[in-house]
C-alpha cells in the first residue's frame, strides 16, 4: 500500500521557468511532509519541509505547498536552473504512536531543466 | 566533513555469502536508520535506531540485523545473500524521532550474483 505517491515519473522545464512537482498521501495522521533532491549515485539531499500546521513554507527559490483536506502537496521551483535536474522524492510521517517519525517517500520524480 | 558516511560504496558478492555495511554520521544525532532503494527506486525503511535501542524494525527477513554500537554507529550485517537483495541501501541519521529531516550517507550499492 503505498501512502505517498508522485504520479510524474518525470518533469521537463525550461531554464528560468517554474518547475511544480506534486505529491499525494493518502495516511490522514500524516503531520509532516519534506521534499528531497537525488543526483546520481549520491544520497537524498534535505530541501524543504512543512508541518500540518502550516500550508506554505517558503525557501529561497523553493516553496511547498500544503493542502490537507486534498491531502496534496506541492514543491514550486522558480526560476528553475540546470542544476536543479534530479529525482525529487516527496515524503511523509506522523508523530505519533510506535510510527516513532518514520519518513514513508514517494516514488521520485525526475526533473529535468533545459538551458 | 561528511556527515554521514557509509562503506563500502559498492559491494559485489555471490550469493549465499555473509556482509556487512558499515555507517558512522558526526551530526550528534541520536536516531539513525537503514532505508533500501529497490529496483523501482522506491525508498524503504528497514530499521531505526534511537539512542542505540532499536525503535522501528519492519517486515525484513532475519537474514538482515543491524548492530548499533554506539549512537554515532549502525551497522547492517546479512547473511546468506540472495538475489533479491541486490539494491542500494543508505542509512540516515537525524536529531530526535520526529518533525526534523533526515541526513542521508551516499549509498552502497550492493551485488549479488
Amino acid at each position: 500500500d503505498q501512502q505517498v505517491k508522485q504520479n510524474s515519473p518525470s518533469l521537463s522545464v525550461q531554464e528560468g521557468r517554474i518547475s511544480i512537482l506534486n505529491c499525494d498521501y493518502t495516511n490522514s495522521m500524516f503531520d509532516y511532509f519534506l521534499w528531497y533532491k537525488k543526483y546520481p549515485a549520491e544520497g537524498p539531499t534535505f530541501l524543504i519541509s512543512i508541518s500540518s500546521i502550516k500550508d506554505k513554507n517558503e525557501d529561497g527559490r523553493f516553496t511547498v505547498f500544503l493542502n490537507k483536506s486534498a491531502k496534496h502537496l506541492s514543491l514550486h521551483i522558480v526560476p528553475s536552473q540546470p542544476g536543479d535536474s534530479a529525482v525529487y522524492f516527496c515524503a511523509a510521517s506522523n508523530a505519533g504512536g510506535t510510527s516513532y517519525g518514520k519518513l514513508t517517500f514517494g516514488q521520485g520524480t525526475i526533473l529535468t531543466v533545459h538551458p | 566533513d561528511t556527515a554521514v558516511s557509509q562503506t563500502p560504496k559498492y559491494l559485489v558478492t555471490q550469493m549465499g555469502n555473509d556482509k556487512s555495511i558499515k555507517c558512522e554520521q558526526n551530526l550528534g544525532h541520536d536516531t539513525m536508520y537503514w532505508y533500501k532503494q529497490d529496483s523501482k527506486k522506491f525508498l524503504k525503511i528497514m530499521f531505526s535506531y534511537n539512542n542505540k535501542e532499536l525503535i522501528i524494525n519492519e517486515t525484513v527477513p532475519n537474514r538482515f540485523s543491524p548492530k548499533s554500537p554506539d549512537k554515532a554507529h549502525l551497522n547492517l550485517h546479512i547473511n546468506s545473500l540472495e538475489l533479491g537483495d541486490s539494491a542500494v541501501y543508505f542509512c540516515a541519521s537525524r536529531q530526535g524521532t520526529y518533525n526534523s529531516p533526515l541526513h542521508f550517507g551516499n549509498g552502497t550499492r550492493l551485488t549479488v550474483t
